[in-house]
């Protein structure tokens, strides 16, 4: 079975300070892994996606994320946050390309000025 | 181009009711999966329609049924409503098939809210 695990559900961080989001998973088979942000009252917008090609993939807003097979992770992370970047973070695995999503609980980031 | 649609944005319903949710996707998508996000929690997959067939279901009860159209447009329904059956109810479209597409784009969702 698949699974996916966040660890952090509220995340601090300063304007312009690294952010880092913490995403493990379980998966018997090749996973595709994807990270969406979701602002408050609004849909899951996609920031990026691993489909087994590059293992460093970048995204939108200028997030980006590292698969690494031998730790079952895949992190987010941006070298300078933002107070824009203030939402929830969910990270997702799905198994093969057509298979449902399965979410984590999600990571709540916060930006002080 | 349009994003995900869904209608209606917010609804109020009575426990023992039933309740249709109309999600229409991206232009050229061919798959539609429904998720249920309970406050404070990541969504949980619901069902997943590809040309108008099931090709996908979550662990959810009987009362909750889906079907797709031949506009690839869909509908998520749900009888004999629960107190928890309070959510966000969102709508993903992806182009499915021999695409090589794997993402899923979300709707804004809808709101329910069962009293």
């Amino acid at each position: 079975a698949q699974s996916v695990t966040q660890l952090g559900s509220h995340v601090s961080v300063s304007e312009g300070a690294l952010v880092l989001l913490r995403c493990n998973y379980s998966s018997s088979v090749p996973p595709y892994l994807f990270w969406y942000v979701q602002y408050p009252n609004q849909g899951l917008q996609l920031l990026l996606k691993y489909t087994s090609a590059a293992t460093l993939v970048k995204g939108i807003n200028g997030f980006e994320a590292e698969f690494k097979k031998s730790e079952t992770s895949f992190h987010l992370t941006k070298p300078s946050a933002h107070m824009s970047d203030a939402a929830e973070y969910f990270c997702a695995v799905s198994r093969g390309s057509q298979g449902n999503l399965i979410f984590g609980k999600g990571t709540k980031l916060s930006v002080k000025p | 181009d349009a994003g995900v649609t869904q209608s209606p944005t917010h609804l109020i319903k009575t426990r023992g009711q039933h309740v249709t949710l109309r999600c229409s996707p991206i232009s050229g998508h061919k798959s539609v999966s429904w998720y249920q996000q309970v406050l404070g929690q990541g969504p949980q997959f619901i069902f997943q329609y590809y040309e108008k067939e099931e090709r996908g279901r979550g662990n959810f009860p009987d009362r909750f049924s889906a079907r797709q159209f031949p506009n690839y447009s869909s509908e998520l329904n749900v009888n004999a409503l629960l107190l928890g059956d309070s959510a966000l109810y969102l709508c993903a479209s992806s182009p499915g098939g021999t695409s090589g597409r794997h993402e899923q784009y979300f709707g804004p969702g809808t709101r329910l809210t069962v009293t």
